[in-house]
């Protein structure tokens, strides 16, 4: 079977400080994972995803992930905070065997003027 | 190219009633999947529709179904609403299910049941 495990439900920085979202993973075959974002009132938009190529992978707004199949880990990370990146954000894995998305509980991004 | 979309976007129910959501895939996109999203349980997957056949199925009761159109429209169905069913409803289309396709959300369906 296949999870992932956010770390922290809230997350608070101050703007320009650096972000990093925990996101733990649990996968018996090679994962494909996806870093979500979602704003208030709207669904989901993909941040970044990694699917077995470079283990760093870029994504829109400046984000970044690594993946680190040691650590099972693929957290989320931006030099430097803006307002708008306050959001909820989920980490979700791919599982094959029913084409589905299995989310994490999400993590809550405040930013602090 | 437009993205997915979801009608109605908010949905106010009673306990009892039944409700119907619909989806419109991107244009070319042949699977569609649902997701619950509550605040106790997270982002749940509901079912996932290709070719108009269901062929994924999530940890739900009966009263939850769907369906998918020839032109890959797909709607969802809940009969004899209960409060607990108060969610956003996310629809997400995909190119196909041969090989990962990424898939694109819409902005969701917020039911409300009093």
């Amino acid at each position: 079977a296949q999870s992932v495990t956010q770390l922290g439900s809230h997350v608070s920085v101050s703007e320009g400080a650096l972000v990093l979202l925990r996101c733990n993973y649990s996968s018996s075959v090679p994962p494909y994972l996806f870093w979500y974002v979602q704003y208030p009132n709207q669904g989901l938009q993909l941040l970044l995803k990694y699917t077995s190529a470079a283990t760093l992978v870029k994504g829109i707004n400046g984000f970044e992930a690594e993946f680190k199949k040691s650590e099972t880990s693929f957290h989320l990370t931006k030099p430097s905070a803006h307002m708008s990146d306050a959001a909820e954000y989920f980490c979700a894995v791919f599982a094959w065997s029913s084409y589905k998305l299995i989310f994490g509980s999400g993590t809550r991004l405040l930013v602090r003027p | 190219k437009a993205g997915v979309t979801q009608t109605p976007r908010y949905l106010i129910k009673t306990r009892g009633q039944q409700v119907t959501l619909s989806c419109s895939p991107i244009s070319g996109h042949r699977s569609v999947s649902w997701y619950q999203q509550t605040p106790g349980q997270g982002l749940q997957f509901l079912f996932e529709y290709f070719s108009e056949t269901q062929r994924n199925k999530g940890n739900f009761p009966g009263r939850f179904s769907g369906r998918q159109f020839s032109n890959s429209r797909s709607e969802m169905n809940v009969s004899t609403l209960e409060l607990g069913d108060s969610a956003l409803y996310l629809c997400a289309s995909s190119l196909s299910q041969q090989d990962y396709n990424e898939q694109f959300f819409g902005p969701g369906t917020r039911l409300t049941v009093l």
